[in-house]
C-alpha cells in the first residue's frame, strides 16, 4: 500500500483565499484524522471520522474550517477565508480501529500551508 | 490541551551513546505510544505499551511505563545519526483520540 497520501505538499496563498487540502487514507482503514502542527501549539487534533462520519470536530478552530469525507477513500479540509495564523503543517492520518485503543496511527507526509 | 509532556525538549548525543527521553501524562490511560518524526515528514509509530506492561522492547528501543508516577521513558541504545528526529509520546484523550506531547528533538552527532 502507498500509505496515506496528502496533497498538496506545499501551499502558499494570500490571506482571504480558499484553501483545500486533500487526503487519501490507507485502503481498509475506518478512521481518518486531521491534525495541525505548529511550533507554538504542537500537534492538535482538528477532527476525526469513523466510517466517513464525523465523530468529533471540537478541535476545529473556527467556522472558517470545514472537513468532509464523501467516501472511504477521500477527505478534504477546507479553510475559507484563510488567515496568516492558519499557517501550519496539516497532517492526515488513518487507522484500522481506534488508534487510541489498538495503536498505530498512520500519518501522511503533511501539507505545509503558508498564508501571506 | 496536551496530555503528555516530553522531557527534555532537546537532546544532543554522540553516535553510539544511549538516548533517554521521558514522558509524563496527567490522567489514567490504557496504553501509551511513542512516535518518531523526521524533519519535514509525517509521524511514524514506534511502539505501544499497555497499562498492564512495565517494559517493552523493539530492536534498539526500550520503553518503560510507570502508571503510579504517570510517566514513561523511551531508551534508544547504540544511537545512530539516522535516529536524529523528534520523538513524541501519545496517549488516549477524553474523546478517545490520540493526544500528542510536545516532543523531544534528538540530535545524534556522527
Amino acid at each position: 500500500d502507498a500509505g496515506v497520501i496528502q496533497s498538496p505538499r506545499h501551499e502558499v496563498t494570500e490571506m482571504g483565499q480558499e484553501v483545500t487540502l486533500r487526503c487519501k487514507p490507507i485502503s481498509g482503514h475506518d478512521y481518518l484524522f486531521w491534525y495541525r502542527q505548529t511550533m507554538m501549539r504542537g500537534l492538535e487534533l482538528l477532527i476525526y471520522f469513523n466510517n466517513n462520519v464525523p465523530i468529533d470536530d471540537s478541535g476545529m478552530p473556527e467556522d472558517r474550517f470545514s472537513a468532509k469525507m464523501p467516501n472511504a477513500s477521500f477527505s478534504t479540509l477546507k479553510i475559507q477565508p484563510s488567515e496568516p495564523r492558519d499557517s501550519a503543517v496539516y497532517f492526515c492520518a488513518s487507522s484500522l480501529g481506534l488508534a487510541a485503543n489498538t495503536g498505530e496511527l498512520f500519518f501522511g507526509e503533511g501539507s505545509r500551508l503558508t498564508v501571506l | 490541551s496536551q496530555q503528555g509532556e516530553e522531557d527534555p525538549q532537546a537532546l544532543s548525543i554522540q553516535e553510539g551513546e544511549n538516548a533517554t527521553m521521558n514522558c509524563s501524562y496527567k490522567t489514567s490511560i490504557n496504553n501509551l505510544q511513542w512516535y518518531r518524526q523526521n524533519s519535514g515528514r509525517g509521524l511514524v509509530h514506534l511502539i505501544l505499551i499497555r497499562s498492564n506492561e512495565r517494559e517493552k522492547h523493539s530492536g534498539r528501543l526500550r520503553v518503560t511505563l510507570d502508571t503510579s508516577k504517570k510517566s514513561s521513558s523511551l531508551l534508544i541504545t547504540a544511537s545512530r545519526a539516522a535516529d536524529t528526529a523528534s520523538y513524541f509520546c501519545a496517549t488516549p484523550g477524553p474523546a478517545r483520540q490520540l493526544t500528542f506531547g510536545s516532543g523531544t528533538q534528538l540530535t545524534v552527532l556522527p
